[in-house]
C-alpha cells in the first residue's frame, strides 16, 4: 500500500498570505488528522477529519482550517500568515472508525516557512 | 484529559549499550499508548503499541516498552544501541473510542561510536 503522501513538501509564503496544504491518507483510511510541529512547542494536534466531518479539534485561531472529501483526502488552510506559522505540518491518516484503536500512519509533512 | 511527560530531552548512548527512554502519562480511563519515531526531515513512524493485551510489547527495530499501571509508564528500551536509531522518539497517549492523540516533546537520542 502506498503511504501518506502531503504536497507541496516545501512552502515559501510571505506575511499575510494564506496557504493550502494537502494530504491523500493510505487506501481505505477515512480519518485525517493535522499537526504542527515546532522546535518550541513539539507536536501540537490541529484537527481530524472522520468521513468529511471535523470530528476534533485543537486549540488553534481561526485562522486554521480543513477539510476532507469523498475520497478522503484532506486540506488545510491557513489565512492571514504570521510569521509563527513557521512549522512543519504532519497529516496523520488512520482507518478512524469508533470501535477501536486506530494507529496513525503520518505522511513526510509540508515545510512552511513564512517571511 | 490525557497527558504525557518525557523524562530527558536528550539522552546519549554509546554503540552497543541499553537504550532507555521514559515515558509517563495520566489518563483518567485506561489508556492506548504508542511510541514513535522521526528521522530528521521524514515524518513519524510508528515503533509499537500497547492496547491492553499483554504488557511487555515487542516493536520494530529490536525496540521494546513495558506498560506499567502503578507507575503509569511506557518506558522504551534496546538492548544495544544502533548508530541508526539516532532519531527522536515521541510517546503518545489516547483512550478507548477517542480519535485524539496527544503526543509527550519528544526524546533525541544520540548514539556514541
Amino acid at each position: 500500500k502506498a503511504g501518506v503522501t502531503q504536497t507541496p513538501r516545501y512552502l515559501i509564503k510571505t506575511r499575510g498570505q494564506q496557504v493550502t496544504l494537502s494530504c491523500s491518507p493510505i487506501s481505505g483510511h477515512r480519518s485525517v488528522s493535522w499537526y504542527q510541529q515546532t522546535p518550541g512547542q513539539g507536536l501540537q494536534f490541529l484537527f481530524e477529519y472522520f468521513s468529511e466531518t471535523q470530528r476534533n479539534k485543537g486549540n488553534f485561531p481561526g485562522r486554521f482550517s480543513g477539510r476532507q472529501f469523498s475520497n478522503s483526502r484532506s486540506e488545510m488552510n491557513v489565512s492571514t500568515l504570521e510569521l509563527g506559522d513557521s512549522a512543519l505540518y504532519l497529516c496523520a491518516s488512520s482507518l478512524g472508525g469508533t470501535g477501536g484503536i486506530y494507529e496513525q500512519y503520518f505522511g513526510p509533512g509540508t515545510r512552511l516557512t513564512v517571511t | 484529559a490525557q497527558s504525557v511527560t518525557q523524562l530527558g530531552s536528550h539522552v546519549s548512548v554509546s554503540e552497543g549499550a541499553l537504550v532507555l527512554l521514559r515515558c509517563n502519562y495520566s489518563s483518567s480511563v485506561p489508556p492506548y499508548l504508542f511510541w514513535y519515531v522521526q528521522y530528521p526531515n521524514q515524518g513519524l513512524q510508528l515503533l509499537l503499541k500497547y492496547t491492553s493485551a499483554a504488557t511487555l510489547v515487542k516493536g520494530i527495530n529490536g525496540f521494546e516498552a513495558e506498560f506499567k499501571k502503578s507507575e503509569t509508564s511506557f518506558h522504551l528500551t534496546k538492548p544495544s544501541a544502533h548508530m541508526s536509531d539516532a532519531a527522536e522518539y515521541f510517546c503518545a497517549v489516547t483512550v478507548p473510542y477517542g480519535q485524539n492523540f496527544v503526543f509527550g516533546p519528544g526524546t533525541r537520542l544520540s548514539v556514541l561510536p
